[in-house]
């Protein structure tokens, strides 16, 4: 079955730390990969994605992620993190060449303290 | 350029009610897709649609749940004689046509409560 799974529900960290937000994924086919942000009360905002080449991809806010095949995972991370990075992060993954259909992890909620 | 609209942003139903969840996709964008997050739960796709067209509806429930993307005006979603597990954020997203990689731009949702 294809699923994303999210190995961490809640991430407390630190101001101006690095964080790693944890994402595998399980297909039988090629997918494309997605990070999104949902900040409360507010709708999903696409921070990166994957979808062919370079294996680490950089996206908004500073953050970044890395593609790995062979562990199926697509780990999110920031060298640094801010109070207003406080969010729910999802990964989600489509598959290739097969229309919209996005699957998404349960969330990680990241809470920047000061 | 307005982004992915949707209303009402909150809507209250009694049991045994309608709800209607309205979706306007980015100008120039022709798919849209609805998905339904529940309580502390990931968003879960229901439906992917065109102008006039089904594409996959695989996600939606058997029984209550409708949609449609007529030629003109929103995307409906259509939840008939609620109950309080419809209870959630409901969001819409659309994107252009064509190509194997289109982006989905999101709506702020509309979040349903059943009493």
């Amino acid at each position: 079955a294809q699923s994303v799974t999210q190995l961490d529900s809640q991430v407390p960290v630190f101001e101006e730390a690095p964080v790693e937000l944890r994402c595998n994924y399980s297909s039988s086919v090629s997918v494309y990969l997605f990070w999104y942000v949902q900040y409360p009360n507010q709708g999903l905002q696409l921070l990166l994605k994957y979808l062919s080449g370079s294996t680490l991809v950089k996206g908004i806010n500073g953050f970044e992620a890395e593609f790995n095949k062979s562990q199926t995972s697509f780990h999110l991370r920031k060298p640094s993190v801010h109070i207003s990075d406080t969010a729910e992060y999802f990964c989600a993954f489509l598959l290739y060449n097969q229309g919209g259909k996005l699957i998404f992890g349960q969330g990680t909620e990241l809470s920047v303290k000061p | 350029n307005a982004g992915v609209m949707q209303n009402p942003r909150h809507l209250v139903r009694r049991r045994g009610q309608e709800a209607r969840l309205r979706c306007s996709p980015m100008k120039g964008h022709s798919h849209v897709y609805w998905y339904r997050q529940l309580p502390e739960e990931g968003l879960k796709f229901m439906v992917y649609l065109q102008k006039e067209n089904i594409i996959d509806e695989s996600g939606m429930p058997k029984e209550r749940f409708s949609a449609e993307f007529p030629k003109e005006g929103p995307s409906i979603l259509r939840i008939q004689q609620v109950v309080r597990g419809d209870s959630a954020a409901y969001f819409c997203a659309s994107s252009q046509p064509g190509g194997s990689y289109n982006e989905q731009f999101f709506g702020p949702g509309t979040r349903l409560t059943v009493l």
